[in-house]
């Protein structure tokens, strides 16, 4: 089946420095990703959707200035944390989806997921 | 807009036992719904789906789900419990727009031996 590797699984970094996470479609070309944020026995929240090409979308209160997503490629994007704080311990996780045809039904696939803590 | 609900955000059975997840949603479309299933410290795997066609839907590890439109539900079924099914579960519908998946808020699945 179809395979989201993101990378990496775990970081821990200081307040200031800011992360990348990379998420990548391994066998199928990723026209739309998302990406979402989990606070502990939470659902996921949407923060942003990226389309190949394009401006990611961001949901509603969330900060693209704070965090910048990239989709340069049918088959990655990225996930930059700029200067982290404490308050953006969490965990991420990205999904792919293909090019959607008639009916729109086309599966998200998730990674994996990224557990972020700041100190 | 469409929304998700699950209730009940722990549910315990004994292994063997019938497993019953229940997911209600709201939709201004016809809906397409998904159960997914989320391991600690991972990912959420797609245990299975429901866009058109047959209302009952089943999925993988023994899961299956029933499509009723008349109570907006999509509760998830397995007959028999097994110790590795214990996990969260997450119900979701993808509706106006069909862009991004709303999810529930979860339902931790305890199996007790």
């Amino acid at each position: 089946g179809a395979v989201v590797s993101q990378h990496p699984s775990r970081v821990i970094c200081k307040s200031g420095t800011s992360v990348k996470i990379e998420c990548r479609s391994l066998d199928f070309q990723a026209t739309t990703m998302f990406w979402y944020r989990q606070f502990p026995k939470q659902s996921l929240m949407l923060m942003a959707t990226s389309n190949e090409g394009s401006k990611a979308t961001y949901e509603q209160g969330v900060e693209k200035d704070k965090f910048l997503i990239n989709h340069a490629s049918l088959t990655l994007s990225t996930l930059t944390v700029t200067s982290a704080h404490p308050e953006d311990s969490s965990f991420y996780i990205c999904s792919a989806r293909g090019e959607e045809g008639p009916g729109g039904n086309q599966p998200q696939h998730f990674g994996d997921g990224t557990r972020l803590s700041i100190l | 807009a469409q929304s998700v609900t699950q209730l009940g955000s722990h549910v315990s059975v004994s292994e063997g036992a019938l497993v019953l997840l229940r997911c209600n949603y709201s939709s201004s479309v016809p809906p397409y719904l998904f159960w997914y299933v989320q391991y600690p410290n991972q990912g959420l795997q797609l245990l299975l789906k429901y866009t058109t066609g047959a209302t009952l839907v089943k999925g993988i590890n023994g899961f299956e789900a029933e499509f009723k439109k008349s109570e907006t539900s999509f509760h998830l079924t397995k007959p028999s419990a097994h110790m590795s099914d214990a996990a969260e579960y997450f119900c979701a519908v993808l509706g106006t727009g069909r862009r991004a998946l709303t999810f529930g808020s979860g339902t931790r699945l305890q199996v007790q031996p």
